[in-house]
């Protein structure tokens, strides 16, 4: 299985600044062929499922706010959430989905300072 | 709006089977989608256990070592989750959810249900 480590686990950041969450593969998740990063990052608020934000690596989806992007190949890739607002709290979580099984990252939680 | 709805029994004795359904809303399960289950368990985290395509097509996480089954009733617009010879280990959240394809993210997400294993 593809194993995919976050880190940091926690981050605690001030409301209005950047902050960027690591994800890991244990081997590539890219076809570098054909410009594809197989992994999508999700949010997750206490009580509710996770929220897709970005699939491919990039691609941001239909609602989720500009503040939110995504970056990385290969087996190195990045959650950056700018402006940080309240509604940011959360646990965030990178899958990728190159290979089965589907694997998830053990979650990084972040909060306000 | 595409809503998924999990149900079925909350508590489940060991070794027994567990049954999960998932209803789905505002779409057809014979679109093109893949539709999976996926656990959720403080000690694992999130663990995909399987998906299904409308026609029966199914894929499986090995980890489960073939106790998973996943079915589809396309007159009913669901399907269904079947783990046998449940323990402890399989206390968790079990959500419903669209996956865009055989290899591709997972979109839409049920609200999910608990399942304790317990005697």
């Amino acid at each position: 299985d593809v194993v995919m480590t976050q880190f940091p686990d926690s981050l605690a950041v001030s409301l209005g600044e950047t902050t960027t969450v690591n994800c890991r593969s244990s081997r590539t998740i890219s076809y570098s062929s054909i410009n594809k990063n197989y992994l999508a990052w999700y949010q997750q608020k206490q009580g509710q499922p996770p929220k897709l934000l970005i699939s491919w690596g990039s691609t941001r989806e239909s609602g989720v706010p500009d503040r939110f992007s995504g970056s990385g190949s290969g087996t190195e890739f990045a959650l950056t959430i700018t402006n940080l607002q309240p509604e940011d709290v959360a646990v965030y979580f990178c899958q990728q989905y190159y290979t089965t099984p589907q694997t998830f990252g053990q979650g990084t939680r972040l909060q306000i300072k | 709006q595409v809503v998924l709805q999990e149900s079925g029994p909350g508590l489940v004795k060991p070794l027994e089977t567990l049954s999960l359904k998932c209803k789905i809303s505002g779409a057809s399960i014979s679109d093109n989608n893949w539709w999976s289950w996926v656990r959720q368990s403080p000690v694992k985290g999130l663990e995909w256990i399987g998906k299904i395509f409308h026609t029966g097509n199914s894929n499986y996480n090995p980890s489960l070592k073939s106790r998973a089954t996943i079915s589809v009733d396309t007159s009913k617009n669901e399907f269904s989750l079947r783990l046998k010879s449940v323990t402890a280990a399989d206390t968790a959240v079990y959500y419903c959810v669209r996956d865009q394809g055989l290899i591709s993210y997972m979109d839409i997400w049920g609200e999910g249900t608990r399942v304790t294993v317990s005697s």
